[in-house]
This record gives C-alpha cells, sequence and structure tokens, in this order.
C-alpha cells in the first residue's frame, strides 16, 4: 500500500525557517518524480515545487523561488521541503504529491506563519 | 504562465443527476490535464489523468474529455459520496497551475 506521511508542520514566526519531511512507503520511491502542493485555509490547491526522481531537476512557483528548497533522500525514501524567509502567506496545509500526476497524496501537514 | 479558468464555481445538482465541469486553459496543454476530488478534511484525490484516462479505482461514472483547450469532466449519475470540491491541474509546463475549484453540492 502506498503511503505518503508529511510532518515538520507547526507554528513559526515569519521570517524564520521550518523542514517539512515525507516519508514514502509502499512504492520505489526512486522511481517517482514528486511534489508539494499548499492549500491555504478555506482556499484552493496551490503547486509549490516538483523534484525529478533522481533530484537532478527541480521547479519552483514564483513565489517560493529563492526561499524553498525541494530535495530527497532516495536511500531514506523521504522527500523534505525547506523553507526559509517563511511568510504569514505562506500559512497554509501542504500535502506530498507522487509524481507530476498526484496519484497519491499525503495527509498533508499544517504551516502557521504568525507572530 | 498558464492559467486554467475552472466552471462553474459551485454546482448545486440532484441524485442521478448528469453533472459537467470544465476548465479551459489559456493556452495548448496537450493532454496534460488531470481531475481532483477533495471531500471536507480529506487530502485531494486522484480521478483522471492525461485528460481522459480513469484513474485505478475510481468509477466509471466519471470521465474526462477534451475539445482544443477546453476540459470536462463529467459525472454521469450523481451519488451521494460525489459531494466535494473538484479542482482541474494543468501539468503541461512549470509553473503547474490548479483551477480555483468547483464546489459540488447536493440539491
Amino acid at each position: 500500500e502506498v503511503q505518503l506521511v508529511e510532518s515538520g508542520g507547526g507554528l513559526v514566526q515569519p521570517g524564520r525557517s521550518m523542514k517539512l519531511s515525507c516519508a514514502a512507503s509502499g512504492f520505489t520511491f526512486s522511481n517517482y518524480g514528486m511534489a508539494w502542493v499548499r492549500q491555504a485555509p478555506t482556499k484552493g490547491l496551490e503547486w509549490v515545487a516538483t523534484i525529478s526522481y533522481d533530484g537532478s531537476s527541480t521547479y519552483y512557483r514564483d513565489s517560493v523561488k529563492g526561499r524553498f528548497t525541494i530535495s530527497r533522500d532516495n536511500a531514506k525514501s523521504t522527500l523534505y521541503l525547506q523553507m526559509n524567509s517563511l511568510r504569514s502567506e505562506d500559512t497554509a496545509t501542504y500535502y506530498c504529491t507522487r509524481g507530476i500526476l498526484g496519484d497519491y497524496w499525503g495527509q498533508g501537514v499544517m504551516v502557521t506563519v504568525s507572530s | 504562465d498558464i492559467q486554467m479558468t475552472q466552471s462553474p464555481a459551485s454546482l448545486s445538482a440532484s441524485l442521478e443527476e448528469i453533472v459537467t465541469i470544465t476548465c479551459q486553459a489559456s493556452q495548448d496543454i496537450g493532454n496534460w490535464l488531470s481531475w481532483y476530488q477533495q471531500k471536507p478534511g480529506k487530502s485531494p484525490q486522484l480521478l483522471i489523468y492525461g485528460a481522459t484516462s480513469l484513474a485505478d479505482g475510481v468509477p466509471s461514472r466519471f470521465s474526462g474529455s477534451r475539445s482544443g483547450t477546453q476540459y470536462s469532466l463529467k459525472i454521469s449519475r450523481l451519488q451521494v459520496e460525489d459531494i466535494g470540491i473538484y479542482y482541474c491541474l494543468q501539468a503541461y509546463s512549470a509553473p503547474y497551475t490548479f483551477g480555483a475549484g468547483t464546489k459540488l453540492e447536493l440539491k
């Protein structure tokens, strides 16, 4: 059974950093690109970043470029999102998804940026 | 950036009714269009990929179609469990973009 389990969220002050993790199981992690998608409270879905299966290619939405870094450890079957210089508008539930299609999603982890 | 204009924003329909949701892409995206369903308090679930292919485990009453740069999701006979918010996603080129969502309610 495919499982994606996010962790690392919580309350953080503006300008500070936070790192999210997504532990994958039930499939060969190193064969799939992965992505982060977020959803602000009561809002729609917003793609954040994508990483290729081997980590050699990464893509970001403009609003997080230079602040967020997506990475992966294929030996640990884990996806990461390092978030720096956080802003109030980054407050959202962050989902880890498999592949460009998002055929599997994690349960999501809440990140609240507030003083 | 490619814009995805989704309509309607909300929709009220009766059980067994046919429901259609559309997404208009601002430029050609080929078949790089997916549809997702999100139930309250839950993670989104993939319904359709490649514009017309049904994801594993998705009931056959769901179908996707394409006409040029307009994409449609059709529910042939609405069931209670279909209530939720539906989103389209273009994955043709980054930044990948979702439609604004369609909230589907029971009449």
